[in-house]
């Protein structure tokens, strides 16, 4: 079974600043990997995945990942924060089995001070 | 635009009352999800239909009844829930389940208050 763990609820970052949400995964199998964001009042929006190409992904709004298997981890980094990335940020993992095996970290706020 | 719609987006109801959640998708996916999202809880599957068939009902309550009537449309049938029910409601689909391991596109959700 996949399981997904999200270190900090919330992060507090500056404009400009370095953006970095932590992601570490457990999976009995070689795991697809997600990012995802959710607007306010929104759906969640697929910012990038990890499906064993690449373990460097780059996602949409300058957002990228790296994949390290030896750490069991998938953090999600953006060099410059803007105000328009506040928002929550869910990592997942699946084995490529099914739904039930499509699991949802418990999410991350970021908020962007000016 | 996601893709796939959900109506309505919000919804008031008295744990009486009967009501029901659409979801739309038209990207020639085959399998459809339904997700519940409650504050400060990771988001639970609750219900996952391939081809039009439920493969997976996540030990949801009965008080939820879900239906396909083709790969293009989900409803989420509601009745005599209870105020810990409130919460938003995600669709999503994907190709086919097998495939949901490379993603799937979600709906904007209801946003659903039980009174």
């Amino acid at each position: 079974a996949q399981s997904v763990t999200q270190l900090g609820s919330h992060v507090s970052v500056s404009e400009g600043a370095l953006v970095l949400l932590r992601c570490n995964y457990s999976s009995s199998v070689p795991p697809y990997l997600f990012w995802y964001v959710q607007y306010p009042n929104q759906g969640l929006q697929l910012l990038l995945k990890y499906t064993s190409a690449a373990t460097l992904v780059k996602g949409i709004n300058g957002f990228e990942a790296e994949f390290k298997k030896s750490e069991t981890s998938f953090h999600l980094t953006k060099p410059s924060a803007h105000m328009s990335d506040a928002a929550e940020y869910f990592c997942a993992v699946s084995d490529g089995s099914g739904g039930q095996n499509f699991v949802f970290g418990p999410g991350t706020r970021l908020s962007v001070l000016p | 635009e996601t893709g796939v719609t959900q109506t309505p987006r919000h919804l008031v109801m008295g744990m009486t009352n009967k009501k029901s959640l659409k979801c739309e998708q038209h990207l020639g996916h085959n399998a459809m999800y339904w997700y519940k999202q409650s504050a400060k809880k990771p988001l639970e599957l609750m219900f996952v239909y391939n081809f039009k068939e439920q493969t997976e009902n996540n030990s949801v309550p009965s008080r939820f009844s879900p239906e396909c009537p083709n790969s293009s449309h989900l409803f989420l049938h509601l009745h005599t829930l209870q105020p810990e029910d409130s919460a938003l409601y995600l669709c999503a689909s994907s190709q086919d389940e097998l495939t949901s391991g490379r993603g799937q596109q979600f709906g904007p959700g209801t946003r659903l208050t039980v009174l």
